[in-house]
């Protein structure tokens, strides 16, 4: 079982709210990802990190934003939802270069009306 | 383009048979192809990873094959369980850049009957 987190699981919101998808893991791990996932459809990287202060915009673009100020945790945020936001968002993680496993959190299920 | 692309898009077979799944992708440079299980409403779970001079791996009842010249992969499972219920996802990495970049495949959306 990997020790990677998300909260909320599941969120539903109005549009024009701030949100935070929190993600955090225990592993050490330097490298964190952010996918977006709409249901029947292949998995979208939107942000991934090397490490602490190191943050890039992945394929899909994406309105949320990222930070990574502590190696363990890898928040993203959206300034204003739309439902165009709404989607299922997954964060992984994996130790380092190589070929090693990416851990998988459990997902937030986001839901702008 | 690189892509990754997974046949059938679904399949429902009975417990207790066999089942192949199918991926053809056609990223380059190549590093690593993997199988992942997705259960509805969870993160994806990693089933085997094979490197380029790999061509067969097994874990447990799953056993992957990867014929790097054709650029395919397929993903055996072996006496069907209904906990097998899920998308089984192939995903490929190239060899480029640090990153290590993933490309997913859409999925294959297995359903066991009892």
């Amino acid at each position: 079982e990997a020790d990677i987190y998300q909260t909320p699981r599941y969120l539903v919101i109005g549009t024009g709210k701030k949100i935070t998808l929190e993600c955090s893991q225990t592993m050490g791990h330097d490298k964190m990802y952010w996918y977006q996932q709409d249901p029947g459809m292949e998995l979208h990287l939107i942000h991934y990190s090397y490490g602490v202060n190191s943050t890039e915009k992945g394929d899909l673009s994406s309105e949320s934003t990222v930070s990574r100020i502590r190696t363990e945790h890898f928040p993203l945020t959206l300034e204003s939802a739309r439902p165009s936001h709404t989607s299922q968002y997954l964060c992984a993680s994996i130790p380092g270069q190589g070929l090693y496993e990416q851990y998988f959190g459990p997902g937030t299920r986001l839901t702008v009306t | 383009k690189n892509q990754v692309e997974q046949s059938p898009q679904s399949l429902i077979i009975l417990e207790g048979k066999n089942c192949t799944l199918q991926c053809n992708y056609t990223v380059s440079p190549f590093s690593n192809l993997r199988w992942y299980k997705q259960d509805t409403g969870r993160g994806p779970v990693s089933l085997t990873i094979m490197t380029f001079s790999e061509n067969t791996k097994s874990n447990g009842r799953y056993t992957a094959t990867l014929d790097a010249d054709t650029k395919q992969s397929s993903l055996h499972i072996t006496a069907s369980q209904l906990s097998d219920s899920a998308s089984y996802i192939c995903v490929v990495s190239d060899r480029g850049s640090t990153l290590g970049r993933l490309y997913f495949g859409r999925g294959t959306q297995l359903t066991v009957w009892p």
